[in-house]
């Protein structure tokens, strides 16, 4: 079973900070995404990754930057939050076009 | 440019009800098409996909490509199957799916 865990279910956070979200999946699978899920809006993709230290901007990156330093690690990087930023962040992988997702992470920015 | 249209946010149905959640895309080709639940407190997970043709929690979905839709059927609807529905497309050679924004599902007893 292919397991895709997020560093935190909920997460506050205070306009401004640096915010780090981070995902791991133990499948060795080479393609990694971050989404952010909004009522209304479904899922939109922020960048995803292809291989180690390749990241692709997705449809709306501005406000984020990602890292990833090893395959199944996959980071979210908010510079500076913003409350526009509130919303739910998952991560996901895959090895085809089936995509594997982890539990989310509920950030509230205030 | 491909797009997925889930025309209904949410859907209203009894249990025992037969159920159809609408997935009408737009892509020049052959695109790859899946069906992606949400459960309440759970994470989203592939439901199925088109080129498995097969039938999973009693749901199937056919691709229709003359009318460019895939929609998710069952006969008789549950009250295990009130969730969140996302239909996504990918396009040959890539692995970057474009995701509907959904249709909420709920089953009344």
């Amino acid at each position: 079973d292919v397991k895709v865990t997020q560093s935190s279910r909920y997460l506050v956070k205070r306009t401004g900070e640096k915010v780090f979200l981070e995902c791991v999946q133990d499948m060795d699978h080479e393609n990694m995404f971050w989404y952010r899920q909004d009522p209304g809006l479904g899922l939109r993709l922020i960048y995803f990754s292809y291989d180690v230290k390749m990241k692709e901007k997705g449809d709306i990156p501005e406000g984020y930057s990602v890292s990833r330093e090893k395959k199944e690690r996959f980071s979210l990087i908010l510079e500076s939050a913003s409350t526009n930023q509130t919303s739910m962040y998952l991560c996901a992988s895959s090895l085809d076009r089936g995509q594997y997702f982890g539990p989310g992470t509920r950030l509230t920015v205030t | 440019a491909q797009r997925v249209t889930q025309p209904e946010k949410l859907l209203s149905v009894f249990k025992g009800a037969p159920v159809e959640l609408k997935c009408n895309y737009s892509y020049s080709g052959s695109p790859e098409l899946f069906w992606y639940v949400q459960y309440s407190r759970q994470r989203l997970q592939l439901l199925l996909r088109h080129i498995s043709r097969e039938s999973i929690k009693g749901f199937t979905a056919d691709l229709n490509k003359g009318e460019t839709s895939f929609h998710l059927k069952k006969p008789f609807a549950q009250e295990e199957d009130s969730a969140m529905y996302y239909c996504a497309l990918s396009g040959r050679g890539s692995y970057i799916p474009t995701f509907g924004r959904g249709t909420s599902l709920i089953v009344h007893p």
